[in-house]
């Protein structure tokens, strides 16, 4: 099976500008979450969406903000970008059915640098 | 809420040697899952080991251990016979399951080791 894909990899944006980023789940897999990984912080988790439903949500400002299509591929916008908001973004799929282990497997994820 | 938390922000090891990475949790909860993430420099996260709750006897994967502790806790993983690809950022999740509301995954700040030829 092919792995979890994120385009792009790499963006530079300009702070006020709006980003949306992409991600492609691994076959079968219905559950996709968002994280945003910077030095020190770990990973925040964002959201997370099933079978186009946001089923979870961290604790992000509205500029931050998701969804999911029907082939459970899902895309993230941050509008109003700041300088804060650079990171790397990963996106991570699971089968999310109960009695299986869930465990998540990460894209490689896009590096946003806002200047 | 969940926590989860990594006391060690950097290691390193001589190659060939073990180490051990702290990790703690808090919950409430007695269904969860435990996994350990690596994430070498510049490459994608993999699953390293994972641990149900309610098992006792403690994972190992090759040379990757760890040492579960429910009552206090605890979540440590061993690496024994160090090699230098081993070098990367681990991160410990805290995964609390749920059929309707979905899994929720809780990690730490990470631990940064690197091996040493």
């Amino acid at each position: 099976k092919a792995g979890v894909t994120q385009t792009p990899r790499y963006l530079i944006k300009t702070r006020g500008q709006q980003v949306t980023l992409s991600c492609s789940p691994i076959s079968g897999h219905r559950s996709v979450s968002w994280y945003q990984q910077t030095p020190g912080q770990g990973l925040q988790f964002l959201f997370e969406y099933f079978s186009e439903t946001q089923r979870n949500k961290g604790n992000f400002p509205g500029r931050f903000s998701g969804r999911q299509f029907s082939n459970s591929r899902s895309e993230m916008n941050v509008s109003t970008l700041e300088l804060g908001d650079s990171a790397l973004y990963l996106c991570a799929s699971s089968s999310s059915i109960q009695g299986l282990f869930g465990e998540q497997y990460f894209g490689p994820g896009t590096r946003l640098t806002v200047t | 809420a969940q926590t989860v938390t990594q006391s060690q922000p950097e290691m390193s090891v001589q190659e060939a040697e073990t180490v051990t990475l702290s990790c703690t949790y808090d919950t409430s909860e007695n269904n969860y899952y435990l996994f350990w993430y690596k994430q070498p420099p510049s490459r994608q996260m993999i699953l390293v080991i994972r641990q149900e709750a309610y098992k006792q006897q403690n994972a190992t994967e090759n040379r990757f251990s760890v040492n579960f502790q429910k009552a206090a806790k605890s979540f440590s993983l061993k690496i024994s016979d160090s090699q230098l690809g081993d070098t990367a950022m681990y991160f410990c999740a805290f995964m609390k399951p749920g059929a309707n509301t979905g899994n929720q995954f809780y990690f730490g700040t990470g631990t940064s080791l690197t091996v040493i030829p």
